[in-house]
């Protein structure tokens, strides 16, 4: 089965500081994308970055990157900097065939 | 454009009721994606549709539900009869083509 892992159910970090969420993904597939997605209180599921598989830049976006291993098929984000409102349930998935694929999530707790 | 549009954001119906949720996409997608989120069983795709057009409705979980696209501009998910175990929020999701999806405000139901 092909399927998205979240190992880290849960995560605190102090404010200001940095924090990473691991996942990893099976495919058999050469050409996909990946996301990573919020989703906060409000319930709301926001995109906060994606990368195509075939390019080996990381993705970036403002305080989110990633560090996309494909080889492994390892995709991580790293949150620099982290305020309060980053506080939500992250996300990771891809999309295999027309689906998105999600993995369980990784609750994020910010410390103030 | 105002996004993916879900209704009713809320209901609330006792145990054998008919319920409807109801989704406009964002306009020119051509994907439209169903999903159901609880505690329990996490995010779960229940069909999608592509031009209108039904492509994988193996996640529907009974046959009380089902879902219909009779244009690019509108969905239905109807359960009937609803009973408490469907009690979860309802997202709805559209794309253009294999890219990110992006999701309506959810719909949370519960059934009585």
């Amino acid at each position: 089965a092909q399927t998205v892992t979240q190992s880290q159910p849960e995560m605190s970090v102090q404010e200001a500081e940095t924090v990473t969420l691991s996942c990893t993904y099976d495919t058999s597939e050469s050409d996909y994308y990946l996301f990573w997605y919020k989703q906060p209180p409000s319930r709301q599921m926001i995109l906060v970055i994606r990368q195509e598989a075939y390019k080996q830049q990381n993705a970036t976006e403002n305080r989110f990157s990633v560090n996309f291993q494909k080889a492994a098929k390892s995709f991580s984000l790293k949150i620099s900097d982290s305020q309060l409102g980053d506080a939500a349930m992250y996300f990771c998935a891809y999309n295999r065939d027309d689906k998105i694929i999600f993995g369980k999530g990784t609750r994020l707790h910010i410390l103030p | 454009d105002a996004g993916v549009i879900q209704s009713p954001r809320h209901e609330v119906t006792e145990m054998g009721q008919e319920v409807t949720l109801r989704c406009k996409p964002i306009s020119g997608h051509d994907y439209l994606f169903w999903y159901r989120q609880t505690m329990m069983r996490g995010l779960e795709l229940l069909i999608y549709f592509n031009n209108n057009v039904p492509i994988d409705d193996s996640g529907m979980p009974e046959d009380r539900f089902s879902a219909k696209m009779p244009n690019a501009s509108f969905s239905t998910l109807k359960i009937q009869p609803s009973e408490p175990r469907d009690s979860a929020v309802y997202f709805c999701a559209s794309s253009s083509g294999r890219d990110e999806q992006f999701f309506g405000p959810g719909t949370r139901l519960t059934v009585l």
